[in-house]
């Protein structure tokens, strides 16, 4: 069964980063791009970018360049994700989903909330 | 880049069909056919319901079906179910490696 753990909430400051892990199980690693989704409150998701974990190459949306790290450590299975320079809007439910161009993304993690708070 | 345009709601009676548009341009839906669909109930994560913009992955109900053509997927529910009642959400590869969503529609089954 193919599952995709992610770690649990976090509050931060505005100005702070955060770093959320997706270790995933059930399917080979390394076979999948590994995708990161912010949904704000009320909002539909908005994708991110991307980490290829059999090369860590990375693709991320315009909007979140300069601000978002993703990464994927193939010893663990886990991928990342950091956020910098948090601000208010922020504050978001944030998604790790496993697919590519021939599948959707069919395997999400449950989600995880950052909520900013000064 | 630019949301996919979704309707902001539609809504139907038990046993009817109702269809979800998703209007993209020619760099995003009108290029490639590589649309999916999610469907999203309150407090969980989206779930796949079509990929590749009529495929259904296993265990999807055939209830559900996509189709596309030029700068426009839809998404057609038939034989509307009390459970169907959910936010449906289109996404298109879009290019250099991205991916767009859509604004997301609320569907209500009356």
């Amino acid at each position: 069964e193919v599952q995709l753990v992610q770690s649990g909430a976090e509050v931060k400051k505005p100005g702070a980063s955060v770093k959320i892990s997706c270790k995933v199980s059930g399917y080979t690693f390394t076979d999948y791009y590994m995708h990161w989704v912010q949904q704000a409150p009320g909002k539909g998701p908005e994708w991110m970018g991307l980490v290829d974990p059999e090369d860590g190459e990375t693709m991320n949306a315009e909007k979140f360049q300069g601000r978002v790290t993703i990464t994927a450590d193939t010893s663990t299975d886990t991928a990342y994700m950091e956020l910098s320079s948090l601000r208010s809007e922020d504050t978001a439910i944030y998604y790790c989903a496993k697919g590519g161009f021939d599948t959707g993304f069919d395997h999400w993690g449950q989600g995880t909330l950052v909520t900013l708070s000064s | 880049q630019s949301a996919l345009t979704q309707p902001a709601s539609v809504s139907g009676s038990p046993g009817q069909s109702i269809t979800i548009s998703c209007t993209g341009t020619s760099s995003d839906v009108g290029s490639y056919n590589f649309v999916s669909w999610y469907q999203q109930h309150p407090g969980k994560a989206p779930k796949l319901m079509i990929y590749e913009g009529s495929k259904r992955p296993s265990g999807v109900s055939n209830r559900f079906s996509g189709s596309q053509s030029g700068n426009t997927a839809s998404l057609t529910i038939s034989g509307l179910q009390a459970e169907d009642e959910a936010d449906y959400y289109c996404c298109s590869y879009a290019g250099s490696g991205t991916w767009v969503f859509g604004g997301g529609t609320k569907l209500t089954v009356l």
